[in-house]
């Protein structure tokens, strides 16, 4: 079965780019679906980043997408996120997440990122 | 782009039934017919209930329902049990481009 795992720093600072990785198991990227982020800061709702298909073909959030940048690597069954900018409002549990279409049915256990000097 | 609107809290006995308003726009939740919804429970992350309205994937109890009317989207969950105790989600895809509802807690009293 298709299991996601997310691996990043746990800890950026203002004006600084948060990256992340997403590493695939049970599944090829490379045989399709589109392959999400969404964030959940503490005590609040979930947004959608952004998402990404096997060719490199990417969707971002308007409200986000000056910002965002999302790569993959089929070579090595991952994805990956950056975030530039970043702001103590970036501060977040970041899930990644495979579509299925129009829903996201597997996911990540999602990693904390705090922004903080 | 805005959230989908929930109720911030929906109560319920052992058995009975509840139901989860979600509350977008004609560009969202009443134009296309891509409506899912999601469980959290504390720390863990989001499982998938329900998509495109009313499926349920496999493994997902029957108790759970779903549906659409105009601009709301309603997820039902009868039989209320212990376990469902969580935090609940809509969201919509519209073009391009996904939104979240801004969650329900339910409890089970």
């Amino acid at each position: 079965q298709v299991q996601l795992q997310e691996s990043g720093p746990g800890l950026v600072k203002p004006s600084e780019t948060l990256s992340l990785t997403c590493a695939v198991s049970g599944y090829s990227i490379s045989s399709g679906y589109y392959w999400g982020w969404i964030r959940q800061p503490p005590g609040k709702g979930l947004e959608w980043i952004g998402s990404i298909y096997h060719s490199g073909s990417t969707y971002y959030n308007p409200s986000l997408k000056s910002r965002v940048t999302i790569s993959v690597d089929t070579s090595k069954n991952q994805f990956s996120l950056k975030l530039s900018s970043v702001t103590a409002a970036d501060t977040a549990v970041y899930y990644c997440a495979r579509e299925a279409p129009s829903a996201f049915g597997h996911w990540g256990q999602g990693t904390l990122v705090t922004v903080s000097s | 782009q805005s959230a989908l609107t929930q109720p911030a809290s929906v109560s319920g006995s052992p058995g009975q039934s509840i139901t989860i308003s979600c509350t977008g726009t004609s560009s969202d939740v009443g134009g296309y017919n891509y409506v899912s919804w999601y469980q959290q429970h504390p720390g863990k992350a989001p499982k998938l209930m329900i998509y495109e309205v009313s499926n349920r994937p496999s493994g997902v109890s029957n108790r759970f329902s779903g549906s659409k009317s105009g601009n709301t989207a309603s997820l039902t969950i009868s039989g209320l049990q212990a376990e469902d105790e969580a935090d609940y989600y809509c969201s919509s895809y519209t073009s391009s481009s996904y939104v979240f509802g801004t969650g329900t807690k339910v409890t089970v009293l």
